[in-house]
């Protein structure tokens, strides 16, 4: 039972251009998402988080939406560059449960230069 | 500030031996994680730590897996006898509030 889903495998964009990743979730008890960046045989990276309490949270060139009542959230970098051509992994965490945390199966980005 | 360190990085080894991952988590991080990721998956849950209590490990295969995390600290996780679906890369994570920390991971092998 996949909680939460990274429906696209793969997204291939041009150096410059406006990468979005998508995610969707299906518990309404989730209030805390975190997106994660993963290099070949490194382990994830934390990259930027969002409450449910917001609807948008921005960090350089990283913007995380989120849209409660579609259960829908997406990770914004622009402008894209080839050093940002990784894993990245969405992962969500359930009010009132402390630290636990559930992970969608990835979307590998490739930048194009 | 060192980060989450594992050990091995890499282990082969034949099916129905044991094997051992050992994690020391960052500094100060109470709750620590082991993931299990599988090729093309996202990182699956195998147990927490609060302390030096197991608060979830409910996704842990207890009749070939067990961990410790004695003092609090340091953690290891054990595959006994190992199997050949249990080849992934083994995550350790921790983490003090909020974002988790992981660690390189192991990547096992089980021939």
């Amino acid at each position: 039972d996949q909680q939460v889903k990274q429906n696209s495998p793969s997204l291939s964009v041009q150096e410059g251009r406006i990468s979005i990743l998508n995610c969707d979730y299906t518990n309404s008890m989730f209030d805390y998402f975190l997106w994660y960046k993963k290099y070949p045989a490194e382990g994830p990276t934390f990259l930027i988080s969002i409450s449910s309490i917001k609807d948008k949270n921005e960090d350089g060139r990283f913007t995380v939406f989120l849209n409660k009542s579609a259960k829908h959230l997406s990770l914004h970098i622009v402008p894209s560059q080839p050093g940002d051509s990784a894993v990245y992994f969405c992962a969500a965490s359930p009010r009132n449960t402390g630290n636990q945390f559930y992970f969608g199966t990835g979307t590998s980005l490739t930048v194009i230069p | 500030e060192a980060g989450v360190v594992q050990s091995p990085r890499y282990k082969i080894i034949e099916k129905k031996q044991p094997v051992a991952f050992w994690c020391n988590p960052i500094s100060g991080h109470n709750t620590l994680y082991w993931y299990r990721q599988n090729l093309g998956q996202g990182p699956e849950l195998l147990i927490r730590y609060e302390n030096e209590e197991a608060v979830d490990d409910s996704q842990l295969p207890k009749d070939r897996f067990s961990a410790e995390r004695l003092k609090g600290v340091d953690s290891t996780l054990k595959i006994q006898p190992a199997e050949l679906g249990d080849s992934a890369v083994y995550l350790c994570a921790s983490s003090f509030s909020g974002e988790q920390f992981f660690g390189p991971g192991t990547r096992l092998t089980v021939l």
